[in-house]
């Protein structure tokens, strides 16, 4: 079975600029969730989707969104880049599991410079 | 809202040796799961083992084992008989049960293995 794939794996933007990152989950699962990897913050969450429909959101501004397709593959989209956006963004997906607890397996990230 | 503290940025041993790797946590949550990641360098993030809060016996797998204290809050991971291959960042991490799939991470703990 595939992993998660995320892409691209490398971007470079400038200041002002949007970007948007993808990520198909392993075939079967319906839940992908966000996280920001950077050396000061650590790993924050960013948002989960679930069937189409954005379950929990992380603290970041408005300026980062996300969608979820049928086909459960996701965008996370960021408007006005700044500098301070320069991260590791993983994308993580987990399939249907008993005890409400499914194990997330993550994609390589895509590594976002801002200039 | 819950936290997690990894309270060792770095940690160094030699190959074949026992490490233990400490993390707390903070929730007023009473059904969650914790976990613990491995981040190698340049590559993708896994699971390395998990434990359910409402298990009494600590989780292992293979030469991975947890101390979980949960009246003090506490879940920490010892690695036997240590190898290069361990060498990573590793994550401690929890999650509500239930909902959405959102993990909080810990600021991870840098472990090198030496030959």
């Amino acid at each position: 079975k595939a992993g998660v794939t995320q892409t691209p794996r490398y971007l470079i933007k400038t200041r002002g600029q949007q970007v948007t990152l993808s990520c198909s989950p392993i075939s079967g699962h319906r839940s992908v969730s966000w996280y920001q990897q950077t050396p000061g913050q650590g790993l924050q969450f960013l948002f989960e989707y679930f069937s189409e429909t954005q379950r929990n959101k992380g603290n970041f501004p408005g300026r980062f969104s996300g969608r979820q397709f049928s086909n459960s593959r996701s965008e996370m989209n960021v408007s006005t880049l700044e500098l301070g956006d320069s991260a590791l963004y993983l994308c993580a997906s987990s399939g249907l599991g008993r005890g409400g607890h499914n194990e997330q397996f993550f994609g390589p990230g895509t590594r976002l410079t801002v200039l | 809202a819950q936290t997690v503290t990894q309270s060792q940025p770095e940690m160094s041993v030699q190959e074949a040796e026992t490490v233990t790797l400490s993390c707390t946590y903070d929730t007023s949550e009473n059904n969650y799961y914790l976990f613990w990641y491995k981040q190698p360098p340049s590559r993708q993030m896994i699971l390395v083992i998990r434990q359910e809060a409402y298990k009494q016996q600590n989780a292992t797998e293979n030469r991975f084992s947890v101390n979980f204290q949960k009246a003090a809050k506490s879940f920490s991971l010892k690695i036997s008989d240590s190898q290069l291959g361990d060498t990573a960042m590793y994550f401690c991490a929890f999650m509500k049960q239930g909902g959405a799939q959102k993990l909080v991470f810990g600021q991870g703990t840098r472990l090198t293995i030496n030959p």
